[in-house]
């Protein structure tokens, strides 16, 4: 079983809709979680940063993190077809360990 | 340079060469690190470098890979002996410091293993 499970859709959703992401997770030791976007034959860019539990937004985009659950999500309101693209879970905070954990990403599709 | 840059781009090589990707980093970015990233996949910790000091290297998957960053800035992936299980995208990414989780990545070198 991997550190960290992410559906890899596709996840297709008219153009204005609520979107979810989430990802699971196995390792305690996290307390560190990413969310990137990844748009084809491009790097990952950085969306979201939230450290420990809670809730972080930033515009359309809200990122929680459950830790007794080993649960994050990222909300994206009024979807756009610009936000068509990968997004990627990330998470670390091993004592010690720079190193980031990334999901296997979930394919959105935002349709006009 | 406004952004991490990476080469070459794509590379094609036999199974048996020796390969050296490049990444430059962002100027004054404390920490680089290396990922691969299997196509539909998430990116892979390899290597992770603080200045010119290699602070962690548990990811690389055997002997044939190293990485160096001899002064601190650009630094290069190396796979020895390379096999076909080595294609990949190889990423490399920066960050002002090592205490920073939100990395910039580059685009990429694509290896392709023949």
């Amino acid at each position: 079983q991997k550190e960290v499970e992410q559906d890899p859709g596709p996840l297709s959703v008219p153009e204005g809709a609520i979107v979810s992401l989430n990802c699971t997770y196995s390792n305690s030791a996290f307390q560190y979680f990413m969310w990137y976007r990844q748009y084809s034959r491009k790097g990952p860019e950085l969306l979201m940063y939230t450290y420990s539990s809670g809730n972080k937004e930033d515009g359309r985009f809200t990122a929680q993190v459950d830790k007794s659950s080993k649960y994050i999500s990222l909300f994206i309101r009024d979807s756009q077809p610009s936000d068509s693209a990968t997004y990627l879970c990330a998470m670390s905070g091993e004592t010690g360990r720079r190193a980031l954990t990334f999901g296997s990403g979930t394919r959105l599709q935002v349709q006009p | 340079g406004a952004g991490v840059s990476q080469s070459p781009r794509y590379k094609v090589t036999k199974r048996g060469q020796d390969v050296a990707l490049r990444c430059d980093p962002i100027s004054g970015h404390v920490s680089l690190y290396w990922y691969r990233q299997a196509l539909g996949q998430g990116p892979e910790f390899l290597t992770y470098f603080n200045y010119e000091a290699q602070q962690d290297k548990s990811g690389l998957p055997n002997d044939r890979f190293s990485a160096e960053r001899p002064e601190g800035s650009i630094s290069t992936l190396t796979i020895q002996r390379t096999e076909q299980r080595d294609s990949a995208m190889y990423r490399c990414a920066s960050s002002p410091t090592g205490e920073t989780y939100g990395y910039t990545f580059g685009s990429g070198t694509r290896l392709t293993v023949v």
